[in-house]
Parts: structure tokens; sequence; C-alpha cells
């Protein structure tokens, strides 16, 4: 079962274009929600992450929209860099007594100069 | 501190051998944690610890697969036998609790041949 689903699988965008990439859950109980940046032979590394009580956050090019009643979050990438070129995951964490990290599949995004 | 740091980066065995992966947590780190990388099933949490004290091992895929953690800096990952479908990058990370950042090590690339 598939807890976190990612969408698109791959994305082309050019330079100073916008890079949206989507995710879903259904468990409520999640109550984090990071994105991992991974570069290749990188391990995954931390972009930027929410919490469900707001509905967006910022850090520089990045984006996060968070839309609880939906259950979906997204990743915007403003002014698109080939720098910026890697895989993209979302995560989904529900804490308590027993950590739950969940992955989506990832997102390879490329972009052109 | 150096990361999270692996061992080795590449390992490439014939099938039925054993295989041990080594991991490094940073210092002051109570929480590692296993991930394993494919492109079917993308990234999976294998196993997770606390202090030492292995905490859930219900994603360890079967029981040619083990790991310890002797001490706090020090932690691996058994196959025993390795099969061709153990090829994979292993992951591992470490935090400082449960619900901060966990840090990704570069990964061991295996190949079973």
């Amino acid at each position: 079962q598939q807890q976190v689903k990612q969408s698109p699988q791959s994305l082309i965008v050019q330079k100073g274009g916008i890079s949206i990439i989507n995710c879903a859950y259904e468990n409520t109980a999640f109550d984090y929600f990071p994105w991992y940046q991974q570069f290749p032979g990188k391990g995954p590394a931390l972009l930027i992450a929410i919490r469900p009580d707001v509905s967006e956050k910022k850090e520089g090019r990045f984006t996060i929209s968070f839309n609880k009643s939906a259950k979906q979050f997204s990743l915007h990438i403003m002014d698109s860099q080939p720098g910026d070129s890697a895989t993209y995951f979302c995560a989904a964490y529900s804490g308590g007594s027993n950590y739950k990290l969940t992955f989506g599949k990832g997102t390879l995004l490329t972009v052109n100069p | 501190d150096a990361g999270v740091i692996q061992s080795p980066r590449h390992e490439v065995t014939e099938m039925g051998q054993e295989v041990t992966l080594r991991c490094k947590p940073i210092s002051g780190h109570d929480y590692l944690f296993w991930y394993r990388q494919t492109m079917m099933r993308g990234l999976e949490l294998l196993i997770y610890f606390n202090n030492n004290v292995p905490i859930d091992d219900s994603g360890m895929p079967e029981d040619r697969f083990s790991a310890k953690m002797p001490n706090a800096s020090f932690s691996t990952l058994k196959i025993q036998p390795s099969e061709p479908r153990d090829s994979a990058v292993y992951f591992c990370a470490s935090s400082w609790t449960v619900n901060t950042e966990a840090f990704f090590g570069q990964g061991t690339r295996l190949t079973v041949v």
C-alpha cells in the first residue's frame, strides 16, 4: 500500500520556469511533511518541510503548499535553475511512539539551460 | 562533523555470499535508520534504532537481513545469504530525535550477481 503518492515521475522544465511536484496522502495521522532533494550518487537531503497547521511555507525559491482537507501538498520551485536538477521526494511522518517516515516514489527533475 | 559515513560505497558480490554494510552516525544522534532504495519500490525503511536499541524492524524483508548497533557510533546491516534481488542502494541516516531532520549518508550500492 503506497501511503504517499507522488507525481509526476519525471519533469522537464526550462531554466527560469516553475517546477511543480504534487503529493497526496491518506493517513490523517501524518503530521509532518518534508521534501528531500537527492543528487546522483548522494543521499537524500532535507530541502524544506511543513506542518499541517499552516497552508504554505516558503524558503527562497522553494515553496510548499499544503491542503489539509484534500490531503495534498506540493513543492513549487520558482525560477528553476539547472543546478536544481535532481530527484525530489515528498515524505510524510507520523510520530508518537512509533516512528514512520513514508516517502513518495520520487520525481526526477531536469532543468534545461 | 563529517556527517553520516557509510562503507563501502560500492559492493559487488556473488549470490549466496554474506554482505556487511557499515554505518557511522553523526555524533550525538540518538536515532539511526537503515533504508533501501530501488527503482521499483523507492525508499523503504528497513529498521531503526534508538540509543542503540532496535525499535522497529518490520521493514526488514526476510530473515536473511539482520542489523546491529553495538555502540552509539557504529551500526551494521548484514545480508546472509545474499540474492540478486537484494541489489539496491542502502542508506543509513541518523537524527537527534525521532521527529527532527534525518541526515543521510551517501549510501552503499550493492550488486549481487
